[in-house]
């Protein structure tokens, strides 16, 4: 299994607080990402990053943003958490995108937010 | 349309049966295809790459149909250990998950 590590891995806290959320990995991939997943929801990518200091948005990227400082370090802020933004999110890494390659993104195993 | 839709069932399997679902997707341009596992309360982990003349692992066997842009899971001789949520997953500029499968495989 791929070295990916989230913390913390369950959190709650209140409307407009701020949060962050670490992923960590020893891969040494290339390309992190950020998910979450929701009952009724397909995983849905919020941002991602295609390197040190080069990051963009997913599909669902309001209120949310990253930094990547580090290769191994891949971080989510809510800048000020809702109710909508309980859920759970996942961190994963690729080591290639190319959109004809089979190479696998490997998952964390979650953090469990909730907003109350 | 959305990009990647699953029945999500649950598909109650009889332990030993066989089991088959499908999931369309929407972009005919779409290159690569996946079936990934998600076990509850876990992170989904790749299972199989489907490819387009089809493949086999074990007692899994994916499918591919480009003209009707389905893809598809059969799992033969259903263990206990096979109930997990079965997620189609499809590589465009990024991947795009479907809802999932649920699979529960009954002794």
């Amino acid at each position: 299994d791929a070295g990916i590590t989230q913390s913390p891995r369950h959190k709650v806290t209140e409307t407009g607080t701020p949060v962050t959320l670490r992923c960590h990995q020893t891969e040494n991939h290339r390309y992190m990402y950020w998910y979450r997943q929701d009952p009724g929801h397909g995983l849905r990518l919020i941002h991602y990053s295609y390197g040190v200091k080069d990051t963009d948005k997913g599909e669902v990227s309001d209120g949310y943003s990253v930094s990547r400082s580090k290769t191994e370090d891949f971080l989510l802020t809510l800048e000020s958490a809702t109710s909508s933004q309980t859920s759970v999110y996942f961190c994963a890494t690729a080591n290639s995108i190319s959109s004809s390659s089979y190479n696998e993104q490997f998952f964390g195993p979650g953090t469990r937010l909730t907003v109350l | 349309r959305k990009e990647v839709e699953q029945d999500p069932g649950p598909f109650n399997v009889p332990e030993g049966a066989t089991v088959a679902f499908n999931c369309t997707y929407s972009n005919s341009a779409s290159q690569s295809f996946f079936w990934y596992r998600q076990d509850c309360r876990k992170e989904p982990k790749l299972l199989m790459s489907v490819y387009s003349s089809g493949n086999e692992d074990g007692r899994f066997t994916a499918q591919l149909n480009r003209a009707s842009q389905y893809i598809s899971l059969l799992i033969r001789d259903s263990k206990l250990s096979d109930s997990a949520t079965y997620l189609c997953v499809v590589k465009m500029s990024r991947l795009a998950f479907g809802k999932g499968n649920q699979v529960v495989v009954i002794p």
